[in-house]
């Protein structure tokens, strides 16, 4: 079965470094999305992405954040001048559509683990 | 802008059924999603209404009212597997999803 990857499983970084986030989304998916989990709390959206462009954006997903599509199966979520605040679990999903019931399913990937020193 | 409210804990009993309330505030309404989360681990999907009513899938069942703003989860035949927190998230056509807290569920033997 098409499952959504993500790498690095865990990433260590000290605060002030950028990193990138990798993900290989379902290949006949559209639609991309990255969201964050802080440990214990509640999964929260940051950015929808669709040909070629964002679709939405939190309050989150503030300059110090961008994604690209750099191919044609990779998606990247890029943090800037990484904050304490940063450190979260970062999952990537993928759909086939934004609109027609079943086809708006958003498959998530395993996540990213970041942690900000 | 949206609200979601799903009770912090339940616990049930192996073997048993078990019911997970959603309740909903939002401007303007495109489907519910149920998902699965084991701890550490990513959300898995489970069920979808965009409709009112009662969709089935295999020992989950998810069902909706619109005009009340309420979605229920139903587990039957609940398996020490089913542990896990069980997510209501209001769907935004064009792709975002809004999370409520989620509901820890506890299953004993």
């Amino acid at each position: 079965e098409p499952e959504v990857t993500q790498t690095p499983s865990h990433q260590v970084t000290q605060m002030g470094q950028e990193v990138i986030l990798r993900c290989v989304p379902i290949s006949n998916h559209l639609y991309f999305y990255w969201y964050r989990q802080i440990l214990g709390q509640k999964v929260e959206f940051l950015v929808s992405f669709y040909n070629n462009e964002i679709s939405e954006k939190s309050e989150i997903f503030d300059d110090q954040f961008s994604v690209e599509r750099p191919d044609g199966s990779n998606f990247t979520l890029k943090i800037r001048s990484t904050k304490l605040e940063d450190s979260a679990m970062y999952f990537c999903a993928s759909s086939e559509t934004a609109s027609g019931f079943y086809q708006e399913t958003q498959y998530f990937g395993p996540g990213t683990r970041l942690l900000v020193l | 802008g949206q609200n979601i409210d799903q009770p912090t804990e339940m616990t049930a009993t192996e073997g048993a059924i078990v019911q997970i309330n959603c309740t909903y505030q939002t401007s303007g309404f495109n489907g519910l999603f149920w998902y699965q989360q084991h701890a550490g681990e990513a959300p898995t999907f489970l069920s979808y209404n965009v409709l009112d009513g009662l969709e089935e899938k295999g020992r989950f069942s998810s069902f909706l009212s619109r005009s009340k703003g309420y979605s229920y989860l139903l587990l039957k035949e609940l398996q020490m597997k089913d542990s896990a927190s069980y997510l209501c998230a209001l769907y935004n056509q064009g792709g975002k999803l809004i999370f409520g807290q989620g509901t820890e569920l506890s299953v004993k033997p």
